[in-house]
């Protein structure tokens, strides 16, 4: 199993462009996670999906955009990138709620 | 009060160390409890679940306190390879129906 993938590594964007970060696991569970993380700080919930079909907003959603159509794939969108979204994103996984949350190695991005 | 708060540290112990983290929480309702490690721009792993009755894992030992809702983990004979920012993880049974990750706090494990 590859477990939680995600692609790109590395990206910079700038002020205004949009951007895909692609996420993917091979474990088929249920619930997958975006989550920012900036430098010294704690992780922070931008969008979740309990299944296929089905997101919602978590803490910091404003800038982004999600979709599930598969079980295997949750793409995160930014529209317009601004400077406040320089962060390292991750993808998460985890078969139920509450349950352990599997990373995947992260996107980070810079926007200039 | 946070969700989860952590001491963000650093830690600073020699080899051989014994080392221990405290974490509180505020949801009593909580159920579920975690320890994850995240090295340096490396992504969070699972460490270790927490159970009521406390559970060990080698060298790691982690503590449930529900009364005082605190977490803790304990690291017997600290290795280099310890080094790195313990996160304390709690399910935050709110509307976001997940987990709620405490900031960290940073263990620096020296020769």
């Amino acid at each position: 199993n590859a477990g939680v993938t995600q692609t790109p590594k590395f990206r910079i964007l700038k002020i205004g462009q949009s951007m895909t970060l692609q996420c993917a696991q091979d474990m088929n569970h249920n619930y997958m996670y975006w989550y920012r993380q900036d430098p010294g700080m704690g992780l922070k919930l931008i969008y979740y999906s309990v299944g296929a079909g089905i997101t919602d907003k978590g803490e910091v959603p404003n800038g982004y955009n999600v979709s599930r159509s598969t079980t295997e794939d949750f793409p995160l969108r930014l529209e317009l990138a601004a400077p406040s979204q320089t962060s390292v994103y991750f993808c998460a996984s985890s078969r139920d709620r509450g349950e352990t949350q599997y990373f995947g190695p992260g996107t980070r991005l810079l926007v200039l | 009060r946070k969700e989860v708060e952590q001491d963000p540290g650093p830690f600073n112990v020699p080899e051989g160390a014994t080392v221990a983290f405290n974490c509180t929480y505020s949801n009593s309702a909580s159920q579920s409890f975690f320890w994850y490690r995240q090295d340096c721009r490396k992504e969070p792993k699972l460490l270790m679940s927490v159970y009521s009755s406390g559970n060990e894992d080698g060298r790691f030992t982690a503590q449930l306190n529900r009364a005082s809702q605190y977490i803790s983990l304990l690291i017997r004979d600290s290795k280099l390879s310890d080094s790195a920012t313990y996160l304390c993880v709690v399910n935050s049974n709110s509307g976001y129906s997940t987990l709620t990750f405490g900031k960290g706090t940073m263990l620096l494990v020296s020769p």
